[in-house]
């Protein structure tokens, strides 16, 4: 159980157009997700933060308006990456995060790898 | 802030050698500690964790970590590292309440030579 989608895996987009990545709770429902950035050979970095109906709080330096997170139901977040351009080309990776036995386990998806011509 | 340290940005090991990898965290109060790792070119798998009881945690692939309070570190090991082994391994840190993030160190990246 405990499975986490992330729906493109892989998307390549030109430069000024948007890109729409899905994170998907399978199996359970998410109070909060996450929205991490990996770049080749470094470490992830958190992104932002989203509960179901309720709006993303960013962390520093994330543009708020560029990286449109939208957190329709506890079974889906999407991560609009707006106005794309080279330097935004990344491996973006969500979590979910849901009660287990009192604690907060969280579950990653896959990871979508966005190449920006 | 929570802030997450990984002494090792690179071990080479032959087969068969020991492994410890260090983690020391950053935090006023109460964590969730992991050990994460990804092989190359897939994703993030969870080698172990832990939440409260014995510090001692053991993990999958034969991996354990000890979570050492007075040090803030939670060090992973293994006594004897397999070619599969090689790969990105990330500590990563919450605090324990709902809704908090994972903080990730920087990652050790370890290559065992067969």
């Amino acid at each position: 159980g405990a499975v986490v989608s992330q729906h493109p895996s892989r998307v390549i987009c030109k430069s000024g157009t948007s890109v729409k990545i899905e994170c998907r709770s399978l199996d359970f429902q998410a109070t909060t997700m996450f929205w991490y950035r990996q770049f080749p050979k470094q470490s992830l970095m958190l992104m932002a933060t989203s509960n179901e109906g309720s709006k993303a709080t960013y962390e520093q330096g994330v543009e708020k308006d560029k990286f449109l997170i939208n957190h329709a139901s506890l079974t889906l977040s999407t991560l609009t990456v707006t106005s794309a351009h080279p330097e935004d080309s990344s491996f973006y990776i969500c979590s979910a995060s849901f009660s287990r036995g009192g604690t907060y386990e969280q579950y990653f998806g896959p990871g979508t790898r966005l190449t920006v011509t | 802030a929570q802030s997450v340290s990984q002494h090792n940005h690179h071990v080479i090991l032959s087969e068969a050698a020991s492994l410890e990898l260090g983690c020391n965290y950053s935090y006023g109060g109460t964590v969730n500690l992991f050990w994460y790792v990804q092989y190359p070119g897939q994703h993030l798998q969870l080698l172990l964790k832990y939440f409260s009881g014995d510090p001692l945690v053991k993990g999958i692939k034969g991996f354990e970590a000890e979570f050492i309070k007075s040090k803030f570190s939670f060090n992973l090991r293994k006594p004897s590292v397999q070619w599969s082994d090689t790969a990105e391994y990330f500590c990563a840190v919450n605090a324990k309440q709902a809704g908090t993030a994972l903080i990730f160190g920087k990652g050790t990246t370890l290559s065992v030579s067969s």
